[in-house]
């Protein structure tokens, strides 16, 4: 059973500090990896999606490592703005079902 | 693309009430998931469906809650009796996927059932 754990649970950074969001995973043999934000009261947004042959995705201010082989994704928040504070969570497969985190909860300070 | 779209949003009810939430997923996804977010347990899958098929339906917690999927743009997902325990937020989430594989997965805004 695919077992996935975030640390911290929540971190509080001034603007424009970069932000380091971990992922960690027991079952290394997986196909992708996906990282989601979720907004109080809305649903989850896909921030981005890993193949399993990719190290890096990066999407603007977001980049997503993997290391499958130590079962750990890092994303990466650079420059970071009060608009990114929300619930981050990153989710690994099992076959076809998704195991998520718990999330880390972002706060960014103005 | 518009996206998955749920309905209702919202959902206020007495205990004993029948519910039902509603799910189109995003167009050409063949995998439809059904999730229950509470801040006691998290996530939880309750019924995957590909092709329009229930394939794992484990994570459905008594024989109250039942899921329908009668063609590959609608899905339904149903409490009867409902109760206080069951108030949690709903989402339905698509993706492309097969028995063994999901893709990119997207989720709906959720519909947030409270039962009184």
């Amino acid at each position: 059973k695919q077992e996935v754990t975030q640390i911290p649970a929540a971190l509080s950074v001034p603007e424009g500090e970069n932000l380091v969001l971990n992922c960690s995973f027991t079952d290394s043999a997986i196909y992708n990896l996906q990282w989601f934000r979720q907004d109080p009261g809305k649903g989850l947004t896909s921030l981005l999606l890993i193949q399993s042959s990719q190290r890096e995705q990066t999407s603007g201010r977001l980049n997503a490592s993997l290391d499958k082989s130590s079962g750990r994704s890092t994303l990466y928040i650079a420059a970071s703005q009060p608009g990114d504070s929300a619930t981050y969570l990153c989710a690994a497969p099992n076959d076809y079902k998704l195991s998520f985190g718990a999330g880390t909860t972002v706060t960014v300070r103005a | 693309d518009a996206g998955v779209i749920q309905s209702p949003r919202h959902e206020v009810t007495e205990m004993g009430q029948e519910v039902t939430l509603r799910c189109k997923p995003i167009s050409g996804h063949n995998s439809l998931f059904w999730y229950r977010q509470t801040m006691m347990r998290g996530l939880e899958l309750l019924i995957y469906f590909n092709n329009n098929v229930p394939i794992d339906d484990s994570g459905m917690p008594e024989d109250r809650f039942s899921a329908k999927m009668p063609n590959a743009s609608f899905s339904t997902l149903k409490i009867q009796p409902s109760e206080p325990r069951d108030s949690a937020v709903y989402f339905c989430a698509s993706s492309f996927g097969t028995s063994g594989y999901t893709g990119e997965l997207f989720f709906g805004e959720g519909s947030r059932l409270t039962v009184l």
